[in-house]
């Protein structure tokens, strides 16, 4: 079965500081990559994707993700992080011809200003 | 545009007692539905999907049972609640055969 593994539960930032999170996963073949994002008090919302091509991927509010293959990982990057950015962020993977997400445990981000 | 629903936001309970919580979606049809359980620490975890009307595939046995009456909806239920059944819930839709899961704004339960 699969599983996902964010490296770390906590990230303590300051504003303007890089940021990269890391995501493990352990059944390889054909998989869809995802990294959710979940701001206090709102929905959990989609931060990016990646489905096939290039395995560099941009999402929202200047969010990146690289994909490798060999690694199994897919960690979440963005080079100046703001205050705003304070939320916990999921990474979650879908096998290719399955239904259902495999989510990590997620890592609470929090930035101060 | 698509839109997920779910009700109550927020449900005390005590021990013993059912559970109904409702989802439903707008703007789309023949959707996927999921639901999840969110805890701290330890992420989310698929408690049963639905395919379609009165199709339920559960992940993990447990306490809990869903049913899918309509194409939009999406029910969990418990006929007598544990105080281990507390937690965030959360609905989520996609299209069928679509990659993409878009989730509602969840019911948080307390048992007592």
């Amino acid at each position: 079965a699969q599983s996902v593994s964010q490296h770390n539960h906590h990230v303590i930032l300051s504003e303007a500081a890089s940021l990269e999170l890391g995501c493990n996963y352990s059944y390889g073949g054909t998989v869809n990559l995802f990294w959710y994002v979940q701001y206090p008090g709102q929905h959990l919302q989609l931060l990016l994707k990646y489905f096939s091509g290039d395995p560099l991927v941009k999402g929202i509010k200047g969010f990146e993700a690289e994909f490798i293959k060999s690694k199994f990982s897919f960690n979440l990057r963005k080079p100046s992080v703001q205050w705003s950015d304070t939320a916990e962020y999921f990474c979650a993977v879908k096998n290719s011809g399955y239904s259902t997400l495999t989510f990590g445990k997620g890592t609470m981000l929090l930035v101060s200003p | 545009s698509q839109t997920i629903h779910q009700w109550p936001a927020t449900l005390v309970q005590p021990v013993g007692s059912p559970l109904s919580l409702e989802c439903t979606v707008e703007g789309t049809s023949n959707p996927n539905l999921y639901w999840y359980r969110q805890a701290a620490g330890r992420g989310l975890q698929l408690l049963f999907y639905s395919v379609g009307i009165g199709q339920i595939s559960s992940e993990v046995p447990q306490n809990l049972s869903a049913s899918r009456p309509q194409d939009r909806q999406f029910i969990l239920s418990s006929k007598k609640l544990l105080l281990s059944d507390s937690g965030f819930y959360l609905c989520a839709w996609s299209v069928r055969g679509g990659e993409t899961q878009y989730f509602g704004p969840g019911t948080r339960l307390l048992v007592l």
